[in-house]
């Protein structure tokens, strides 16, 4: 099973740029990198997903590494209601796959005013 | 467009008793999940289904039954509930079938329930 590691914690000051790491070695072609973040109280919510190429959407950015062993997903300026665990997963090409899907610890994301 | 519903939000159980948790979701999704959440930690799979009448073991099924007769629900059961089963269980749905599944499929989830088995 294709798993990835993640920080337990990190800490930003508001309105300055995140950057949440990701390693995933062992990521095979058709898995996609999703990001989900979950905030106090909640269920989890889609942040962003990609395949190889960076991508960008209102919530944030995900930049690939080129051998797509690593990626980071990048708040460009935190605000408090970013504060939350954020989750790196890997979602495969193929259908019986469902069962690989599990989320670890994630990287709590403490922003400081 | 409500999404992925959850019912109840809270519940408050005696070791041994059962009940069910129901999960509805409206955007015609193929697959739905169960996980459990417990302090602390991430989420873990119990059981999913890859479409209507079909059910599997995730990581952690042990204890629980789930069954999936309507495409929109995915019910959660627990037969004889134990004091470990005390957790936040959320439910989650993925991938419309307008094309071949692909990991590109998203999953949206719903806002939990709390489980207390005392």
């Amino acid at each position: 099973d294709a798993k990835t590691t993640q920080p337990n914690s990190m800490e930003s000051n508001e309105e300055e740029p995140v950057h949440l790491p990701c390693n995933h070695s062992t990521i095979s072609g058709t898995d996609y990198i999703h990001w989900y973040r979950q905030l106090p109280s909640q269920g989890p919510e889609y942040v962003i997903h990609g395949l190889t190429s960076n991508v960008n959407n209102r919530m944030a950015s995900l930049a690939i590494a080129e051998d797509r062993k690593s990626s980071t997903l990048i708040l460009h300026r935190a605000t408090l209601r970013d504060a939350a665990v954020y989750y790196c997963i890997l979602i495969s090409g193929s259908s019986g796959s469902a069962r690989q899907l599990t989320f670890g610890s994630g990287t709590q994301l403490t922003v400081l005013p | 467009n409500a999404g992925v519903t959850q019912t109840p939000k809270f519940r408050v159980l005696k070791t041994g008793q059962s009940m069910t948790l129901l999960c509805a979701q409206d955007m015609n999704h193929e697959y739905m999940y169960w996980y459990r959440q417990d302090p602390g930690m991430g989420l873990r799979l119990i059981h999913y289904s890859v479409g209507e009448g079909t059910t599997a073991k995730g990581e952690v099924p042990d204890g629980y039954n789930v069954s999936r007769l309507k495409k929109q629900n995915f019910l959660l059961g627990l037969e004889s509930a134990a004091p470990s089963q005390t957790s936040v269980y959320f439910c989650a749905s993925s991938y419309s079938k307008r094309g071949a599944y692909s990991g590109a499929n998203v999953l949206t989830f719903g806002a939990g329930s709390r489980l207390t088995v005392l």
